[in-house]
């Protein structure tokens, strides 16, 4: 089956950087998303990848590594407003996006 | 430029009762999605159209039907609701289909009693 696993919940502290980690197993592979969505709101675009590495955004980067089936967001230099639910999500074969769960990230000040 | 909008912002509907969810785009998306989300829960597609004339099942299509009769509009319509359908609906777009961007909707909140 097709499954998509990511920490249910993180605490971070304002200024501090955090990771968020990604793992997927899908039927084929087209590449990972990852969304923020505040509490509430809709979810909205961060990050794509589809080659292996690094791809830095600002404050963001995504990181992927196709043979691990593995991802993570980094965020740097938190700010009270990155509290939000971040979704990992891997496309698979039939270019259909199959998402986890989310990440509930909590900032402290 | 609204993006997309939904329309009811949230609804409670009694068990048993049809209801359609709107869903309209003004990006000349040629893609369209629809997902619930429940707690603890990734997003689960219901349906979703390539194009407009077009639809195909998703993950979760059961007790849920779509029409696309033109590119703008994508409504969802639960043709008797029943209290598992209790969700956050989510209409979402894409340029096309494939490694697209989805840009999504605000959401509407159902409850079904």
């Amino acid at each position: 089956g097709q499954n998509i696993d990511q920490p249910t919940e993180m605490t971070a502290t304002e200024g501090a950087i955090v990771q968020i980690n990604c793992t997927y197993q899908t039927s084929g592979f087209n590449g990972l998303f990852w969304y923020q969505q505040h509490a509430g709101e809709a979810p909205t675009f961060l990050s794509y990848n589809v080659l292996d590495g690094l791809e830095e955004k600002g404050r963001f980067s995504s990181f992927l590594s196709r043979s691990k089936g593995y991802s993570y967001l980094l965020l740097k230099e938190l700010q009270m407003k990155d509290s939000a639910s971040y979704l990992c999500a891997a496309l698979d074969s039939n270019y259909q996006l199959i998402w986890g769960a989310g990440t509930k990230l909590i900032i402290k000040p | 430029i609204a993006g997309i909008t939904q329309a009811p912002t949230s609804q409670i509907l009694a068990a048993g009762r049809r209801m359609t969810l709107r869903c309209t785009q003004d990006m000349r998306h040629n893609a369209m999605y629809w997902y619930r989300q429940d707690l603890g829960l990734g997003l689960r597609l219901i349906h979703y159209s390539n194009t407009a004339g077009t639809t195909g099942k998703g993950e979760v299509p059961d007790g849920y039907s779509v029409s696309r009769a033109n590119t703008d509009d994508f409504p969802l319509t639960l043709a008797s609701a029943v209290p598992s359908q209790t969700s956050v609906y989510f209409c979402a777009s894409s340029p096309g289909q494939g490694a697209e961007t989805q840009y999504f909707g605000p959401g509407t909140r159902l409850l079904v009693l």
